[in-house]
């Protein structure tokens, strides 16, 4: 159980698209959903919280008007990097931490690689 | 932004013997966790410690916490080729959303 599943799990763009990645919860629901930036060979950026139905928190220097979350049911929040460049070709993950009781961590997709040329 | 840091930052050694990885963070903590990636893969979940625990074991896998120091180490005994993968620790900050926080990491190889 606790399963994050999150599509794609690559994606190519040209500069200047945008780039929609979806995360759903399959099999709990989840309120508050994280989403992370890993450059290779880099640790985890947290970017910011998705909470549903409400406005996403971001974490100093994420411009939210480039990076658009929306958390519009219990199961999806949805990353959309707008008019993407090069510079934001990286690995993006998100995460959520189902209530299964205070010994259990946070449930990760499987990641998104974009590469914008 | 990022908690803190992790060291070594690579590790090699051989099958069966023992890994330990360090952590440090900086601010309060609800509890800590570690992590595991494969490489260009997602995270999985390995063992979390709360604030007011100082030891915990999970199989092969040995967490110790320092509040007062701090600091974390997870040790791996018996190490397999199969454990190859970086590690993170993440910290789960106290206040809204217990948003986790994440380490540099610590590159490991476990050569056969």
């Amino acid at each position: 159980g606790a399963v994050v599943s999150q599509h794609p799990s690559w994606v190519i763009c040209k500069s200047g698209t945008s780039v929609k990645i979806e995360c759903r919860s399959l099999d709990f629901q989840a309120t508050t959903m994280f989403w992370y930036r890993q450059f290779p060979k880099q640790s985890l950026m947290l970017m910011a919280t998705s909470n549903e139905g409400s406005k996403a928190t971001y974490e100093q220097g994420v411009e939210k008007d480039k990076f658009l979350i929306n958390h519009a049911s219990l199961t999806l929040s949805t990353l959309t990097v707008t008019s993407a460049h090069p510079e934001d070709s990286s690995f993006y993950i998100c995460s959520a931490r189902p209530d299964r009781g205070r010994d259990y961590g946070y449930t990760f997709g499987s990641g998104t690689r974009l590469t914008v040329v | 932004s990022q908690q803190g840091e992790e060291d070594p930052q690579a590790l090699s050694i051989q099958e069966g013997e023992n890994a330990t990885m360090n952590c440090s963070y900086k601010t309060s903590i609800n509890n800590l966790q570690w992590y595991r990636q494969n490489s260009g893969r997602g995270l999985v979940h390995l063992i979390l410690i709360r604030s007011n625990e100082r030891e915990k074991h999970s199989g092969r896998l040995r967490v110790t916490l320092d509040t007062s120091k701090k600091s974390s180490s997870l040790l791996i005994t018996a190490s397999r080729a199969a454990d190859t993968a970086s590690y993170f620790c993440a910290t789960a900050l106290t206040g809204g959303y217990n948003k986790l926080i994440f380490g540099a990491g610590t590159r490991l190889a476990v050569h056969p």
